[in-house]
């Protein structure tokens, strides 16, 4: 079945550093593939996705490019704020022609994110 | 009220009770989904509602039931639950049950079952 793996945590940064969350997933066909963060005491927010090869999703400073050839989807950030700590997932839903999982959003772990001021 | 709405926020309930969490949609959208997000394990999906019909039923145990009576309304009702499911139970909704859909969640009914 699809299945999403991510860098482990917790990572902690200072403010102004550069972030990179890796992601990596299996999946049959072609799956469209999110990044959802959630701030402390909240549910869960789109922060971008990306729906076929080589597209690059971009929200808040954030970006991350959907890498066919890598089965890759690494969240990125080229400065970070104090209040980008969060809990960062990356999540597939698989494609039409990827059987049961189609429509069926596969989280990964979760990272962490901690930024000290 | 905007977006998806979950109520209670948080519940504590002994094993032999029987109690409800509620969801709202105000998006329009036809599809709902119950999320269980339980410490140190990814999210996992429990249920998809589609046009009000359960489409995924992801190997639930029967203590959970779920209920949509409309596409705006979405129940999971709890009874004889086990502490093991102490959880953060997560609503979300999307326009279709598809893929590259975005799910829009709510903030959670954080359970405690002693």
């Amino acid at each position: 079945g699809d299945s999403v793996t991510q860098m482990e945590g917790p990572v902690t940064l200072s403010e102004e550093a550069f972030l990179t969350i890796n992601c990596t997933y299996t999946a049959t066909g072609y799956p469209s593939l999110f990044w959802y963060v959630q701030y402390p005491g909240e549910g869960l927010q789109l922060l971008l996705k990306a729906t076929k090869a080589d597209d690059k999703g971009s929200n808040k400073g954030f970006e991350a490019t959907y890498r066919k050839e890598t089965t890759s989807f690494h969240l990125e950030k080229g400065s970070v704020q104090v209040s980008d700590s969060a809990v960062y997932f990356c999540a597939l839903t698989g494609s039409p022609n990827g059987g049961t999982s189609y429509g069926k959003l596969t989280f990964g772990q979760g990272t962490i994110l901690t930024v000290h001021p | 009220e905007t977006g998806v709405t979950q109520t209670p926020r948080h519940l504590v309930m002994g094993m032999t009770n029987k109690k409800s969490l509620k969801c709202e949609q105000h998006l329009g959208h036809n599809a709902m989904y119950w999320y269980k997000q339980s410490a140190k394990k990814p999210l996992e999906l429990m249920f998809v509602y589609n046009f009000k019909e359960q489409t995924e039923n992801n190997s639930v145990p029967s203590r959970f039931s779920p209920e949509c009576p409309n596409s705006s309304h979405l129940f999971l009702h709890l009874h004889t639950l086990q502490p093991e499911d102490s959880a953060l139970y997560l609503c979300a909704s999307s326009q279709e049950s598809g893929a590259g859909e975005t799910q829009y969640f709510g903030p959670g009914t954080r359970l405690l079952v002693l």
